[in-house]
């Protein structure tokens, strides 16, 4: 299957301030990007649609001014978590796919977690 | 609204015992997918099956075999004689295309004891 990488992998921050984190298609471009969130113990929930190109459609109840979502090319999209609390910490993961791919499916990257001192 | 409930919070066994996960999910679209995760501690998502709504043929996969039944709205998954490496967070999801979104239910903890 296509590759789908994370960085970082893991980031402890003090609150107060912003991280970024990166999901990149590796072997295949993606015009679709979902970013979910998991609390510890919990499910994941979708956070945002990102369409390379355009604004990233949010879901009901997530904040956009907070989580700034960026798909800039069609192999990266980036999460920022700005002024990070420690409610904020959780692990983030993406998804990727696009219709030209082979393989017509989505795939996940392999996560980043997040703590907030 | 799209829904996926999976009733049992955390399953404990003892090696090469069997065990079935439940997956029970509500839709209003003719056409679906549904799916199983595997994850383990580090986090990663393992892909494991996909089925489209209209396949309900049941599947197997060496010691895994998936039973979807659409008159119950059912996709659940057994593992035969299961290994302490089964230990982990399963979880079964829901998208209306191959490509869309996950709705995934609360995730199902295995554990199995050598």
């Amino acid at each position: 299957g296509a590759v789908v990488s994370q960085h970082p992998s893991r980031v402890i921050c003090k609150s107060g301030t912003s991280v970024k984190i990166e999901c990149r298609s590796l072997d295949f471009q993606a015009t679709t990007m979902f970013w979910y969130r998991q609390f510890p113990k919990k499910s994941l929930m979708l956070m945002a649609t990102s369409n390379e190109g355009s604004k990233a459609t949010y879901e009901q109840g997530v904040e956009k001014d907070k989580f700034l979502i960026n798909h800039a090319s069609l192999t990266l999209s980036t999460l920022t978590v700005t002024s990070a609390h420690p409610e904020d910490s959780s692990f983030y993961i993406c998804s990727a796919w696009t219709p030209d791919s082979f393989y017509n499916e989505q795939f996940f990257g392999p996560g980043t977690r997040l703590t907030v001192l | 609204a799209q829904k996926v409930t999976q009733a049992q919070t955390e399953i404990s066994v003892v090696e090469k015992e069997d065990v079935t996960l439940d997956c029970v999910y509500e839709t209003r679209d003719t056409t679906y997918y549904l799916f199983w995760y595997k994850q383990p501690p580090s986090g990663e998502l393992v892909f494991l099956i996909r089925r489209n709504s209209f396949d309900e043929q049941n599947e197997i996969s060496g010691r895994y075999s998936w039973n979807f039944q659409k008159s119950t709205s059912s996709f659940n998954f057994t593992i035969t004689a299961s290994q302490v490496v089964d230990s982990a967070v399963y979880f079964c999801a829901l998208s209306r295309y191959n490509t869309d979104k996950l709705i995934f239910g609360t995730g199902t903890r295995l554990q199995v004891f050598p």
